[in-house]
Protein backbone atom coordinates (compact mmCIF):
# COMPACT_ATOMS: atom_id res chain seq x y z
CA UNK A 1 0.00 0.00 0.00
CA UNK A 2 0.82 3.40 -0.95
CA UNK A 3 1.00 6.46 1.37
CA UNK A 4 1.54 10.24 1.51
CA UNK A 5 1.86 12.05 4.28
CA UNK A 6 2.07 15.71 4.70
CA UNK A 7 2.28 16.48 8.43
CA UNK A 8 1.80 20.61 8.54
CA UNK A 9 -2.04 21.25 8.01
CA UNK A 10 -1.73 24.65 7.89
CA UNK A 11 1.12 27.32 7.36
CA UNK A 12 0.84 31.01 7.81
CA UNK A 13 4.35 33.56 6.90
CA UNK A 14 4.65 36.51 6.31
CA UNK A 15 5.38 37.90 2.49
CA UNK A 16 8.99 37.53 1.79
CA UNK A 17 9.77 34.95 3.99
CA UNK A 18 11.10 31.21 2.84
CA UNK A 19 8.71 28.48 3.97
CA UNK A 20 9.53 24.59 3.56
CA UNK A 21 6.18 22.45 3.32
CA UNK A 22 6.68 19.02 3.88
CA UNK A 23 6.42 15.29 2.15
CA UNK A 24 6.68 11.73 3.69
CA UNK A 25 5.71 9.33 1.43
CA UNK A 26 5.84 5.05 1.92
CA UNK A 27 6.04 2.63 -1.06
CA UNK A 28 7.44 -1.07 -1.63
CA UNK A 29 7.97 -0.30 -5.39
CA UNK A 30 11.70 0.53 -6.46
CA UNK A 31 10.24 2.52 -8.99
CA UNK A 32 7.86 5.27 -8.29
CA UNK A 33 7.28 8.96 -8.98
CA UNK A 34 6.24 12.02 -6.88
CA UNK A 35 4.68 15.40 -7.73
CA UNK A 36 4.24 18.55 -6.21
CA UNK A 37 0.69 20.14 -7.16
CA UNK A 38 -1.17 23.49 -5.89
CA UNK A 39 -4.56 24.08 -5.86
CA UNK A 40 -5.25 27.49 -5.17
CA UNK A 41 -8.74 28.88 -4.47
CA UNK A 42 -10.42 28.70 -7.65
CA UNK A 43 -10.30 24.63 -7.47
CA UNK A 44 -7.94 23.83 -9.94
CA UNK A 45 -4.37 21.64 -9.39
CA UNK A 46 -1.90 22.70 -10.83
CA UNK A 47 1.20 20.63 -11.62
CA UNK A 48 4.75 21.94 -10.43
CA UNK A 49 6.90 19.01 -10.29
CA UNK A 50 7.39 15.78 -11.30
CA UNK A 51 10.58 13.32 -9.74
CA UNK A 52 11.03 9.76 -10.87
CA UNK A 53 12.53 7.65 -8.16
CA UNK A 54 16.09 7.24 -9.32
CA UNK A 55 16.97 10.84 -10.37
CA UNK A 56 17.96 12.33 -6.25
CA UNK A 57 19.01 15.59 -7.71
CA UNK A 58 17.39 18.64 -6.40
CA UNK A 59 15.64 21.28 -8.47
CA UNK A 60 15.19 24.54 -8.57
CA UNK A 61 12.71 26.44 -10.48
CA UNK A 62 12.46 29.95 -9.82
CA UNK A 63 11.79 30.72 -5.84
CA UNK A 64 10.41 27.23 -5.88
CA UNK A 65 13.29 23.91 -4.90
CA UNK A 66 12.62 20.59 -3.95
CA UNK A 67 14.94 18.70 -2.14
CA UNK A 68 14.07 14.68 -2.68
CA UNK A 69 15.80 12.34 -0.24
CA UNK A 70 15.37 8.41 -0.52
CA UNK A 71 17.15 7.83 2.37
CA UNK A 72 14.11 9.46 4.54
CA UNK A 73 11.88 8.73 2.01
CA UNK A 74 11.07 12.51 1.86
CA UNK A 75 10.20 14.89 -0.80
CA UNK A 76 10.68 18.89 0.41
CA UNK A 77 9.32 21.91 -1.36
CA UNK A 78 10.52 25.05 -0.32
CA UNK A 79 9.23 28.56 -1.52
CA UNK A 80 12.11 31.01 -1.30
CA UNK A 81 10.70 34.84 -0.68
CA UNK A 82 7.44 34.19 -0.43
CA UNK A 83 4.61 35.91 -2.40
CA UNK A 84 0.88 36.75 -1.77
CA UNK A 85 -0.32 34.93 -4.83
CA UNK A 86 1.61 31.34 -3.47
CA UNK A 87 -1.16 31.41 -1.08
CA UNK A 88 -3.08 28.04 -1.64
CA UNK A 89 -3.27 24.61 -0.69
CA UNK A 90 -0.10 22.58 -1.49
CA UNK A 91 -0.63 18.35 -2.27
CA UNK A 92 2.31 15.73 -2.61
CA UNK A 93 1.49 13.19 -4.62
CA UNK A 94 3.26 9.14 -5.42
CA UNK A 95 2.37 7.61 -8.20
CA UNK A 96 3.91 3.44 -8.46
CA UNK A 97 5.65 2.61 -11.91
CA UNK A 98 4.47 -0.65 -11.44
CA UNK A 99 1.60 -0.88 -13.54
CA UNK A 100 -0.81 1.09 -11.55
CA UNK A 101 -1.24 4.86 -12.98
CA UNK A 102 -3.39 6.29 -9.83
CA UNK A 103 -2.05 9.13 -7.77
CA UNK A 104 -2.23 8.78 -4.46
CA UNK A 105 -2.65 12.19 -2.78
CA UNK A 106 -1.56 13.51 0.85
CA UNK A 107 -3.90 15.72 2.43
CA UNK A 108 -2.34 19.17 1.68
CA UNK A 109 -1.17 21.98 3.35
CA UNK A 110 -2.96 25.44 3.21
CA UNK A 111 -0.48 28.17 3.01
CA UNK A 112 -1.23 31.67 3.62
CA UNK A 113 1.18 34.56 2.61
CA UNK A 114 0.51 37.54 4.74
CA UNK A 115 1.25 40.84 3.24
CA UNK B 1 -3.34 23.85 -26.64
CA UNK B 2 -6.36 24.09 -24.81
CA UNK B 3 -6.20 22.40 -20.88
CA UNK B 4 -8.69 19.58 -19.88
CA UNK B 5 -12.25 20.80 -19.93
CA UNK B 6 -14.87 19.67 -17.28
CA UNK B 7 -18.95 20.66 -17.61
CA UNK B 8 -20.52 21.75 -15.31
CA UNK B 9 -18.52 23.90 -12.98
CA UNK B 10 -21.46 23.22 -10.41
CA UNK B 11 -24.19 21.32 -9.98
CA UNK B 12 -26.77 21.09 -7.35
CA UNK B 13 -28.71 17.88 -7.02
CA UNK B 14 -31.62 16.68 -4.76
CA UNK B 15 -31.26 13.61 -3.05
CA UNK B 16 -32.03 10.73 -5.15
CA UNK B 17 -31.63 12.59 -8.77
CA UNK B 18 -29.19 11.20 -11.61
CA UNK B 19 -25.87 13.53 -12.27
CA UNK B 20 -23.65 12.88 -15.08
CA UNK B 21 -20.22 14.93 -15.50
CA UNK B 22 -18.67 15.58 -18.53
CA UNK B 23 -14.39 15.78 -19.17
CA UNK B 24 -12.80 16.65 -22.29
CA UNK B 25 -9.38 15.68 -22.27
CA UNK B 26 -6.07 17.53 -23.85
CA UNK B 27 -5.94 16.87 -27.48
CA UNK B 28 -3.70 13.82 -27.94
CA UNK B 29 -3.98 12.94 -24.45
CA UNK B 30 -4.96 8.97 -24.31
CA UNK B 31 -5.25 8.58 -20.82
CA UNK B 32 -8.09 10.15 -18.83
CA UNK B 33 -8.55 9.72 -15.04
CA UNK B 34 -11.48 10.73 -12.89
CA UNK B 35 -11.29 11.50 -8.78
CA UNK B 36 -12.60 12.70 -6.13
CA UNK B 37 -12.09 15.43 -3.23
CA UNK B 38 -13.85 16.32 0.06
CA UNK B 39 -13.33 19.27 1.60
CA UNK B 40 -9.53 19.32 3.46
CA UNK B 41 -8.83 16.52 1.80
CA UNK B 42 -6.48 15.43 -1.06
CA UNK B 43 -8.27 13.89 -4.07
CA UNK B 44 -9.04 10.26 -4.47
CA UNK B 45 -8.70 7.87 -7.41
CA UNK B 46 -11.85 6.73 -8.65
CA UNK B 47 -11.04 5.39 -12.32
CA UNK B 48 -8.94 5.84 -15.28
CA UNK B 49 -9.05 5.18 -19.16
CA UNK B 50 -6.61 4.48 -21.67
CA UNK B 51 -8.64 5.52 -25.06
CA UNK B 52 -11.73 4.02 -24.38
CA UNK B 53 -10.73 0.77 -22.31
CA UNK B 54 -11.76 0.91 -18.29
CA UNK B 55 -8.68 -0.19 -16.52
CA UNK B 56 -8.46 0.56 -12.91
CA UNK B 57 -11.41 1.53 -10.89
CA UNK B 58 -10.96 1.99 -7.41
CA UNK B 59 -13.23 0.31 -4.64
CA UNK B 60 -14.53 4.06 -4.25
CA UNK B 61 -16.67 3.24 -7.16
CA UNK B 62 -19.84 1.85 -5.61
CA UNK B 63 -22.18 0.48 -7.88
CA UNK B 64 -24.19 3.79 -8.48
CA UNK B 65 -21.04 5.49 -10.23
CA UNK B 66 -20.71 4.66 -14.14
CA UNK B 67 -17.64 6.12 -15.88
CA UNK B 68 -17.37 6.10 -19.65
CA UNK B 69 -15.61 6.75 -22.71
CA UNK B 70 -17.11 5.86 -26.02
CA UNK B 71 -14.65 7.04 -28.56
CA UNK B 72 -11.79 7.44 -26.58
CA UNK B 73 -11.92 11.57 -26.38
CA UNK B 74 -14.15 12.74 -24.14
CA UNK B 75 -15.71 11.00 -21.01
CA UNK B 76 -18.51 11.00 -18.37
CA UNK B 77 -19.54 10.36 -14.99
CA UNK B 78 -22.67 9.12 -13.82
CA UNK B 79 -23.35 8.94 -10.59
CA UNK B 80 -27.41 7.49 -10.18
CA UNK B 81 -29.75 7.58 -6.91
CA UNK B 82 -27.04 10.47 -5.64
CA UNK B 83 -26.71 10.58 -1.75
CA UNK B 84 -25.53 13.55 0.48
CA UNK B 85 -22.21 12.00 0.96
CA UNK B 86 -21.67 12.30 -2.84
CA UNK B 87 -21.43 15.98 -2.63
CA UNK B 88 -17.83 16.63 -3.50
CA UNK B 89 -15.38 18.03 -6.13
CA UNK B 90 -15.00 15.61 -9.11
CA UNK B 91 -11.58 15.99 -10.76
CA UNK B 92 -10.73 14.71 -14.47
CA UNK B 93 -7.56 14.24 -15.26
CA UNK B 94 -5.23 13.17 -18.22
CA UNK B 95 -2.27 12.68 -19.74
CA UNK B 96 0.23 11.58 -22.50
CA UNK B 97 0.45 8.10 -24.25
CA UNK B 98 3.28 5.81 -23.55
CA UNK B 99 6.64 6.84 -25.28
CA UNK B 100 5.48 10.06 -25.22
CA UNK B 101 7.78 13.03 -23.19
CA UNK B 102 6.30 14.02 -19.67
CA UNK B 103 3.68 10.88 -19.78
CA UNK B 104 3.83 10.48 -16.10
CA UNK B 105 2.21 13.43 -15.45
CA UNK B 106 -1.21 14.34 -14.97
CA UNK B 107 -2.90 17.59 -15.91
CA UNK B 108 -6.25 18.45 -14.20
CA UNK B 109 -9.12 20.51 -15.07
CA UNK B 110 -11.43 22.92 -13.26
CA UNK B 111 -13.33 20.12 -11.22
CA UNK B 112 -17.46 20.26 -10.89
CA UNK B 113 -18.31 20.66 -7.60
CA UNK B 114 -21.64 18.52 -6.47
CA UNK B 115 -23.90 19.48 -3.96
CA UNK B 116 -26.72 17.16 -3.10
CA UNK B 117 -29.66 18.46 -0.89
Amino acid sequence: AQKVTQAQTEISVVEKEDVTLDCVYETRDTTYYLFWYKQPPSGELVFLIRRNSFDEQNEISGRYSWNFQKSTSSFNFTITASQVVDSAVYFCALRSGAGSYQLTFGKGTKLSVIP
Amino acid sequence: DTGVSQDPRHKITKRGQNVTFRCDPISEHNRLYWYRQTLGQGPEFLTYFQNEAQLEKSRLLSDRFSAERPKGSFSTLEIQRTEQGDSAMYLCASSLPLGQGARETQYFGPGTRLLVL
